[in-house]
């Protein structure tokens, strides 16, 4: 299994440019979720997903967008990058449900000048 | 308020001793899971160990154990017989029935771990 794969690892935006962060995952996983993690901080959850066709915000939504068409594919759209995006975003996925771990991708650095 | 609290912003403990990283939560549901997350230097996040709100003994899973104190709203990481390798970021995090379908982890600041040889 390869778990949880996110691409790109690296990737320089400028503002008002608009990409793609690609998620996906081949453990059968009912749950996916995007979190950012920025300085000295834990993790905020921005979208998340309980099943193909099925998504809703989390805690810091604004700026992005979420599809959800399978169940191995979460991929996560900035609309228009802005430097306060600056952060590094994960992925990660579980059975649906309070006492089952996410597992996480390896993470994307994103950087917006 | 806080939904976790992780007060050790930095430790540092000698290789082969034991060393407890502190976490303290708040919430007011009955079911909720609590989970501890190892971030090293290159990043990723490594699920180390889970309790739940219902479970009456502690969980271990090898040198890491959950030292759960329900009443004290606690729930600290022990790492025994630290390793070099052990140098890190630890995150507590929880899940909550109150967070509806988010089923979100709520993580604390973490605390950066340097094992001494």
């Amino acid at each position: 299994n390869a778990g949880v794969t996110q691409t790109p690892k690296f990737q320089v935006l400028k503002t008002g440019q608009s990409m793609t962060l690609q998620c996906a995952q081949d453990m059968n996983h009912e749950y996916m979720s995007w979190y950012r993690q920025d300085p000295g901080m834990g993790l905020r959850l921005i979208h998340y997903s309980v099943g193909a066709g099925i998504t809703d915000q989390g805690e810091v939504p604004n700026g992005y967008n979420v599809s959800r068409s399978t169940t191995e594919d979460f991929p996560l759209r900035l609309l228009s990058a802005a430097p306060s995006q600056t952060s590094v975003y994960f992925c990660a996925s579980s059975y649906d449900g309070l006492y089952y771990e996410q597992y996480f991708g390896p993470g994307t650095r994103l950087t917006v000048t | 308020a806080q939904k976790i609290t992780q007060t050790q912003p930095g430790m540092f403990v000698q290789e082969k001793e034991a060393v407890t990283l502190d976490c303290t939560y708040d919430t007011s549901d009955q079911s909720y899971g609590l989970f501890w997350y190892k971030q090293p230097s290159s990043g990723e996040m490594i699920f180390l160990i889970y309790q739940g709100s219902y479970d009456e003994q502690n969980a271990t899973e090898g040198r890491y154990s959950l030292n759960f104190q329900k009443a004290r709203k606690s729930a600290n990481l022990v790492i025994s017989a630290s390793q070099l390798g052990d140098s890190a970021m630890y995150f507590c995090a929880m899940r909550e029935v109150s967070s509806g379908s988010a089923r979100q982890l709520t993580f604390g600041s973490g605390t950066q771990l340097t094992v001494l040889p």
